[in-house]
């Protein structure tokens, strides 16, 4: 149980060209989802979290203009990156809370490695 | 504010030693879950364990064995007889509970298990 899928896990875009990510929990209601970005060789930065049917708290520093995020039922997310830029290339993770569970763990998806060229 | 030092950046070991990851905390909430993950090189993060503050006891699954100290805010993650796919990025990390809290991870620790 409590599996987190990520699609696309890989992808090669050209600058200014916008693309989506999304995050799916597939066995549980995932009332709160996180984002987060991680450049290599450092640690996970959040970049937004996102409660089912509002807006999402984005992080300080991070653009909401340029990372949007749709968190449009319990089980899926989306991060679009807008006009992408070669410095948005990164590994971008999301994470699912179940709502069920008072346990604080975060279900982590495999992953999308972003390269804009 | 929370915070989790990983003082350590990067280890390397040669196989069937035991390894320990240091994992030191800030915070001021009464009640936190503490976590630890693996991150190989794939990238994606491999849940170890989940310690709720109230639960001090030292918890052992095979190889892997991990220290929860209150009083030094430690917690620490020891690999015996290491073995070279134990190499991987290890991140500590920690929340308050809450369905909003967030995560706060450590730097992390590259573990090299050398053959």
């Amino acid at each position: 149980g409590a599996v987190v899928s990520q699609h696309p896990s890989r992808v090669i875009c050209k600058s200014g060209t916008s693309v989506k990510i999304e995050c799916r929990s597939l066995d549980f209601q995932a009332t709160t989802m996180f984002w987060y970005r991680q450049f290599p060789k450092k640690s996970l930065m959040l970049m937004a979290t996102s409660n089912e049917g509002s807006k999402a708290t984005y992080e300080q520093g991070v653009e909401k203009d340029k990372f949007l995020i749709n968190h449009a039922s319990l089980t899926l997310s989306t991060l679009t990156v807008t006009s992408a830029h070669p410095e948005d290339s990164s590994f971008y993770i999301c994470s699912a809370r179940d709502g069920n569970r008072g346990s604080g763990e975060q279900y982590f998806g495999p992953g999308t490695r972003l390269t804009v060229t | 504010a929370q915070k989790v030092t990983q003082a350590q950046t990067e280890i390397s070991v040669v196989e069937k030693e035991d390894v320990t990851l240091d994992c030191v905390y800030e915070t001021r909430d009464t009640t936190y879950y503490l976590f630890w993950y693996k991150q190989p090189p794939s990238g994606e993060l491999v849940f170890l364990i989940r310690r709720n503050s109230f639960d001090e006891q030292n918890e052992i699954s095979g190889r892997y064995s991990w220290n929860f100290q209150k009083s030094t805010s430690s917690f620490n993650f020891t690999i015996t007889a290491s073995q070279v796919v134990d190499s991987a990025v290890y991140f500590c990390a920690l929340t308050a509970t809450g369905a909003n809290s967030k995560l706060t991870f450590g730097k992390g620790i590259t573990l090299s298990v050398r053959p």
